[in-house]
């Protein structure tokens, strides 16, 4: 159980283009989704964090128009890079954690996003 | 100073070793460990919880020191498989933020 998908797995686009990714959580109704970015042979950052119904809480230095996140039901949340551009290119990985239990958090398999 | 550190290694070991290594964190109050192992390309995946008594599972064996801030993570009769980066996670409770290190590239070779 507690299983998460991403879609896309890949995608490369073209600079100014936006780019729609989808966390979907399989067998459970997640509380929370996070959203993370990992740059090569660097740590994950946190980007946000979404809960149902409410807006995202954006952590520091993310830009919110530009990283727009929606959550619209417990199952799904969508992150969506408005104007990528080439340094917006790295891995994108989601989490969602069940009920009060946030510190098991269930990762999604990552979408890589590669801007030329 | 990183709130959570690790050696990014690589550590180059021969299979059936055993490796061992460190993650230091700056918080005093942080109250959960954990060790993910993240394969190239891949989300991390859990790999096990670090207690206070330390804990076993398998031929892992992670070891927390409070006094030194530091947790570890030892491998024993280490497998092909288990090359991977090792990501150091620490959490406060009642904080869902999970704080990463940058990993510890560990590579087993035959």
């Amino acid at each position: 159980g507690a299983v998460v998908s991403q879609h896309p797995s890949w995608v490369i686009c073209k600079s100014g283009t936006s780019v729609k990714i989808e966390c979907r959580s399989l067998d459970f109704q997640a509380t929370t989704m996070f959203w993370y970015r990992q740059f090569p042979k660097q740590s994950l950052m946190l980007m946000a964090t979404s809960n149902e119904g409410s807006k995202a809480t954006y952590e520091q230095g993310v830009e919110k128009d530009k990283f727009l996140i929606n959550h619209a039901s417990l199952t799904l949340s969508t992150l969506t890079v408005t104007s990528a551009h080439p340094e917006d290119s790295s891995f994108y990985i989601c989490s969602a954690t069940i009920g009060l239990l946030q510190e098991t958090q269930y990762f999604g398999p990552g979408t890589r996003l590669l801007v030329l | 100073r990183k709130e959570v550190e690790q050696d990014p290694g690589p550590f180059n070991v021969p299979e059936g070793a055993t490796v061992a290594f460190n993650c230091t964190y700056s918080n005093s109050a942080s109250q959960s460990f954990f060790w993910y192992r993240q394969d190239c390309r891949k989300e991390p995946k859990l790999l096990m919880s670090v207690y206070s008594s330390g804990n076993e599972d398998g031929r892992f064996t992670a070891q927390l020191n409070r006094a030194s801030q530091y947790i570890s993570l030892l491998i024993r009769d280490s497998k092909l498989s288990d090359s991977a980066t090792y990501l150091c996670v620490v959490n406060m409770r009642g904080n869902y933020q999970l704080i990463w290190g940058a990993g510890t590239k560990l590579i087993i070779k035959p």
